[in-house]
């Protein structure tokens, strides 16, 4: 059964740091695209971060610069280290896979169960 | 940022009833259009991939259509288990796609 899961969230205040892990099974996590999306306290989904398979990363605005997404291939695991946490940084953050079906065309699928993190002092 | 617009943002709906969900990308984004459904306190779920393509274990009452901007979810016999929110979600501009900003779908 192909599963993420997620761990690692929790409270921190501002300025802190902060690492989200997501263990996979099922699948390769270094053959797969993954990504990172959250979604702040009743409101909707924001995509965050991406690994491609061949080791390229990428950012939203809202957190380049202060999140770095890396990947351990010996644990099928990705990771999500956070720093300089803001306020607006609190949200459940999920894992998922980011299926490519061609150029342009992809879609998140399964996704993990989600991590809380809250920013507050 | 392509900016995706979903109407309406809520929705009462009784059981049998059919539904239909709008979402407008700010620019054409030709089919790369995904649709996903989430119910309180669990992770979204994948409905539907490329603007009409039904994931696998999802029953057919689900579908959905367009393209360029303008794109449709329609649910065809509402069940008890369909309500939840849904989000669009275009791949055009991947690396960094965009959602909408959802749909509630209440019971009337």
């Amino acid at each position: 059964e192909v599963q993420l899961v997620e761990s690692g969230g929790g409270l921190v205040q501002p300025g802190g740091s902060l690492r989200l892990s997501c263990a996979a099974s099922g699948f390769t996590v270094s053959s797969n695209y993954m990504s990172w999306v959250r979604q702040a306290p009743g409101k909707g989904l924001e995509w965050v971060s991406v690994i491609y398979s061949g080791g390229s990363t990428y950012y939203a605005d809202s957190v380049k610069g202060r999140f770095t997404i890396s990947r351990d291939n010996s644990k099928n695991t990705l990771y999500l280290q956070m720093n300089s946490l803001r306020a607006e940084d609190t949200a459940v953050y999920y894992c998922a896979r980011d299926v490519y079906g061609g150029p342009g065309l992809d879609w998140f699928d399964p996704w993990g169960q989600g991590t809380l993190v809250t920013v507050s002092s | 940022d392509i900016q995706m617009t979903q109407s309406p943002s809520s929705l009462s709906a009784s059981v049998g009833d059919r539904v239909t969900i709008t979402c407008r990308a700010s620019q054409s984004i030709s089919s790369y259009l995904n649709w996903y459904q989430q119910k309180p306190g669990k992770a979204p779920k994948l409905l539907i991939y490329a603007a009409s393509s039904l994931q696998s274990g999802v029953p057919s009452r689900f579908s959905g259509s367009g393209s360029g901007t303008d794109f449709t979810l329609t649910i065809s016999s509402l069940q008890p288990e369909d309500f939840a929110t849904y989000y669009c979600q275009q791949s055009y501009s991947t690396p960094r796609p965009t959602f909408g900003q959802g749909t509630r779908l209440e019971i009337k």
